[in-house]
């Protein structure tokens, strides 16, 4: 079982809808959970951080951490074309930085 | 401000040369990484440093060395690198190790 989990996608939202992306971990002492955005060739841009349970909002972003069910989520809404990107869920494990292989997202206009 | 710089931007070396990537942050943040991330992969952890000493090494090859002069820089000296060492190069820094990490542009860097 990989340690962060993500659906590769691409996940294809039109512009203005929301777009949900997931997130599991297998390890139940994970403390710090964040969402990072890459765009293609860039490196990557913290966009949420999150780190006791239930909702975090910032803008158009929402991230929803859930530690019983070892989930985390990030819904953009309002989605743009400018939010197409990879987006990364990472979380602490033994200090270090474990990342999800990424879900591409695309918004269509 | 949360500013990681690196440079070169890009960097191309033969097999047998030696060339070093160079890391600053301004950012007062004790602990800095190295990465190396692949097309279509996530970044792979390579190195660490804490408080200006190197706290993880990910069995990274003795080709790629690690160096940290000061709490505000970070280098990585490349020697003998095969081509599939091509890669964009990573280095992040963070308060702390477990805190939230900031990445600087990173360095697309192509052995021949």
């Amino acid at each position: 079982q990989k340690e962060v989990e993500q659906n590769s996608g691409p996940l294809s939202v039109p512009e203005g809808a929301i777009a949900s992306l997931n997130c599991t971990y297998s390890d139940r002492g994970s403390q710090s959970f964040f969402w990072y955005r890459q765009y293609s060739g860039k490196s990557p841009e913290l966009i949420m951080s999150i780190y006791s349970n239930g909702d975090k909002e910032d803008g158009r972003f929402t991230a929803q951490l859930n530690k019983a069910s070892q989930y985390v989520s990030l819904l953009i809404r309002d989605s743009q074309p400018s939010d197409s990107a990879t987006y990364l869920c990472a979380v602490t494990g033994f200090q270090k930085l474990v990342f999800g292989t990424g879900t591409r997202l695309l918004v269509s206009p | 401000d949360t500013e990681v710089t690196q440079t070169p931007k890009h960097l191309v070396m033969g097999m047998t040369n030696k060339k070093s990537l160079k890391c600053e942050q301004h950012m007062g943040h004790r602990a800095m990484y190295w990465y190396k991330q692949k097309a279509k992969k996530p970044p792979e952890l390579m190195f660490v440093y804490s408080y200006e000493k190197l706290s993880i090494n990910e069995s990274v090859p003795s080709r790629f060395s690690p160096e940290c002069p000061n709490s505000s820089l970070l280098n990585l000296h490349l020697h003998a690198l095969q081509p599939e060492d091509s890669a964009l190069y990573l280095c992040a820094s963070s308060q702390e190790r477990g805190y939230e990490q900031y990445f600087g542009p990173g360095t697309r860097l192509t052995v021949t």
